[in-house]
């Protein structure tokens, strides 16, 4: 079975710190995608970043990182720099090849980011 | 612009009114999928449709059914809402073919069933 978890529930961080957001996740399947979403209070979801499960190196947008360590099945988020704008909800999400149909979603993390 | 499209934004029912949500997209997609919204459970998946005409249950499909005559629109009709169904309803599009290809979300849609 396919599963998504992040522990965090709700984080703080104060504004231009650095923070990491945890995923991990557990498939059977040889090969997925990654991905993180950004919800802010608005509703919408935000693509952020992608990591391939064959990829040798961890992804990285702008500010936003990807801390991939496949053989524990975890694929954190980094963002540097924390910004107030950067206060939302936050989602990891993961697609596995075999099954592409399915997209499977974490419960998310609330952050805050504080001024 | 490319973009899923849902309407409506809101919408407050009744427990047993039928309705449905309209989705579209603009990107020419094989791939679109319904997810709902809940507190402490993230998105869940209700329907997906591989393309048209080929449709099938997520993980929560009770209470829902879909369609997919054309490409481009993929409606969630709710034959007889109930209030365990109020939540937050995303559509969401995705072209096929590769993994780095994620979905596109609409904008939502904030469903209250009383």
């Amino acid at each position: 079975a396919q599963k998504i978890t992040q522990t965090q529930p709700g984080m703080f961080v104060q504004e231009k710190e650095a923070v990491t957001l945890d995923c991990t996740y557990d498939t059977s399947d040889p090969s997925y995608g990654l991905f993180w979403y950004k919800q802010p209070s608005s509703g919408e979801m935000i693509f952020l970043i992608y990591q391939g499960s064959y990829d040798q190196q961890n992804a990285t947008e702008g500010r936003y990182s990807l801390n991939f360590q496949k053989a524990r099945k975890s694929a954190n988020l980094v963002i540097s720099a924390s910004q107030l704008g950067d206060s939302a909800m936050y989602f990891c999400a993961m697609r596995p090849l075999y099954n592409f149909n399915k997209f499977y979603f974490g419960s998310g993390t609330k952050l805050n980011v504080k001024p | 612009e490319a973009q899923v499209t849902q309407n409506p934004r809101y919408l407050i029912t009744v427990t047993g009114k039928k309705l449905t949500v309209t989705c579209s997209q603009n990107m020419n997609h094989e791939y679109m999928s319904w997810y709902r919204q809940d507190p402490g459970l993230g998105l869940r998946q209700i329907y997906y449709s591989m393309n048209v005409e080929v449709t099938d249950k997520g993980d929560v499909p009770e209470g829902y059914k879909v369609s997919r005559k054309e490409k481009r629109n993929f409606p969630l009709i709710l034959e007889s809402p109930s209030p365990n169904q109020t939540s937050l309803y995303f559509c969401a599009s995705s072209p096929g073919g590769r993994l780095d290809y994620g979905y596109t979300f609409g904008s939502g849609t904030r469903l209250t069933v009383v």
